[in-house]
């Protein structure tokens, strides 16, 4: 089965600097889907990134980038120039490509990241 | 706008009793999740419905029952078999995997926080 690893529960980092969040996995397979989903104070669930397996390029989206290392399974999230606003509990999440009747993406416990104005 | 929507907002459960949790998404998903979160926590799978009138049990499912009778509505009873029900409980929607694009990521719910009388 698989499994993911969030092994911080808590980070901080000042504002304006650049935060990198923890992530690995456990799987067999070799296509899948990765995420990154923030939660804010107001619970909502944010999809921040994604990344594909077969695409050997580092997913970017604005501030956020991720460091993708299949081999060892490490799916890190960097946050760059740090805002009041990114303070959220920050999810990695996981989803197997194979079509099958078991259909769950897996989510990691969470980190919770404070921002220090 | 499409969207998920679940309510009530709050909810509270007297002793011994069964109360129920409702999800409604327009986005056209067949597949349609919950998940429950306690404080602190990362999310739970409870119950996961790829297709109408089928749905399968994930890892926290004792104490709840769904149906699936409508693609657009996927409601959570909370029965009274559930000793520790207070949580913090969201619904979620995706494409399965083989339809459209995989990958998609689910869209979530602005949760529901249930707690005990």
């Amino acid at each position: 089965a698989q499994t993911v690893t969030q092994s911080q529960p808590e980070m901080s980092v000042q504002e304006a600097e650049t935060v990198t969040l923890s992530c690995t996995y456990d799987t067999s397979e070799s296509d899948y889907y990765l995420f990154w989903y923030k939660q804010p104070p107001s619970r909502q669930m944010i999809l921040v990134i994604r990344q594909e397996a077969y695409k050997q390029q580092n997913a970017t989206e604005n501030r956020f980038s991720v460091n993708f290392q299949k081999a060892a399974k490490s799916f890190s999230l960097k946050i760059s120039d740090s805002q009041l606003g990114d303070a959220a509990m920050y999810f990695c999440a996981y989803r197997s490509a194979r079509s099958n009747r078991d259909d769950k993406i897996i989510f990691g416990k969470g980190t919770r990241l404070h921002i220090l104005p | 706008d499409g969207g998920i929507t679940q309510s009530p907002k709050y909810l509270f459960r007297k002793e011994g009793q069964n109360v129920t949790l409702s999800c409604e998404q327009n986005l056209n998903h067949d597949a349609m999740y919950w998940y429950r979160q306690d404080p602190g926590q990362g999310l739970r799978l409870i119950y996961y419905s790829q297709i109408v009138n089928d749905f399968q049990k994930g890892d926290i499912a004792e104490g709840y029952s769904v149906s699936r009778e409508k693609k657009e509505s996927f409601p959570l009873t909370v029965t009274s078999a559930q000793k520790n029900p207070t949580a913090f409980y969201l619904c979620a929607s995706s494409h399965p995997k083989g339809r459209v694009v995989l990958g998609q990521p689910q869209h979530f719910g602005d949760g529901t926080r249930l707690s005990i009388l």
